[in-house]
């Protein structure tokens, strides 16, 4: 069974720091990887994925993602946080096309002027 | 293009009272799903739908009932309210789970 777990459901950093969110993963297949923001009272938007093309993903807002079989991690950073960066983040996982994602529990982010 | 439509955005139930969550897309995409957002638990797979006619369980399919009768529709079904049905509801579409999904933006659900 494939499943995903977000360490720390709260991240607070300053603006202009380093956004770090962690996600590891298990699954019995290579996966595909998955990055989501949620802001507040709205639905989820993707933010950038892995499908076992680089290993090194580049998403919206500057975000990007590497994905680490030797770890089973894929953590989601940002060189420089903005105040408009404050919101939800999902880390999602499925082993195949037609298989629905299973998300992690979220991990809040703030971020402080 | 709308992309994931979902009506209403905010409702109340009381318990025992039943009612239909409506989604609708327009990206003639084969898989749609419904999840349920509750605080601090992420977001938890009801029901899917891999195409028209076809439907199967999710994690938490328990007090609930879907159907697939057209690609663009997929109502989510609640026939006796509880209060543990208290949450966010959010309908998504993908062509393919490879590229991701598409979400609505949400029904908020009371049940009292």
């Amino acid at each position: 069974a494939q499943s995903v777990t977000q360490l720390g459901s709260h991240v607070s950093v300053s603006e202009g720091a380093l956004v770090l969110l962690r996600c590891n993963y298990s699954s019995s297949v290579p996966p595909y990887l998955f990055w989501y923001v949620q802001y507040p009272n709205q639905g989820l938007q993707l933010l950038l994925k892995y499908t076992s093309a680089a290993t090194l993903v580049k998403g919206i807002n500057g975000f990007e993602a590497e994905f680490k079989k030797s770890e089973t991690s894929f953590h989601l950073t940002k060189p420089s946080a903005h105040m408009s960066d404050a919101a939800e983040y999902f880390c999602a996982v499925s082993h195949s096309g037609n298989t629905p994602l299973v998300f992690g529990k979220g991990t809040r982010l703030s971020v402080i002027a | 293009n709308a992309g994931v439509t979902q009506t209403p955005k905010f409702r109340i139930l009381k318990i025992g009272q039943s009612m239909t969550l409506q989604c609708t897309q327009d990206m003639n995409h084969n898989y749609m799903y419904w999840y349920r957002q509750d605080p601090g638990m992420g977001l938890k797979l009801i029901y899917y739908s891999v195409g028209a006619g076809i439907t199967d369980k999710g994690e938490v399919p328990n007090g609930y009932n879907v159907s697939r009768s057209t690609t663009e529709d997929f109502p989510l079904r609640l026939e006796l309210a509880a209060p543990s049905q208290t949450s966010v509801y959010f309908c998504a579409s993908s062509i393919d789970t490879v590229y991701g999904y598409t979400f609505g933006s949400g029904t908020r659900l009371t049940v009292v």
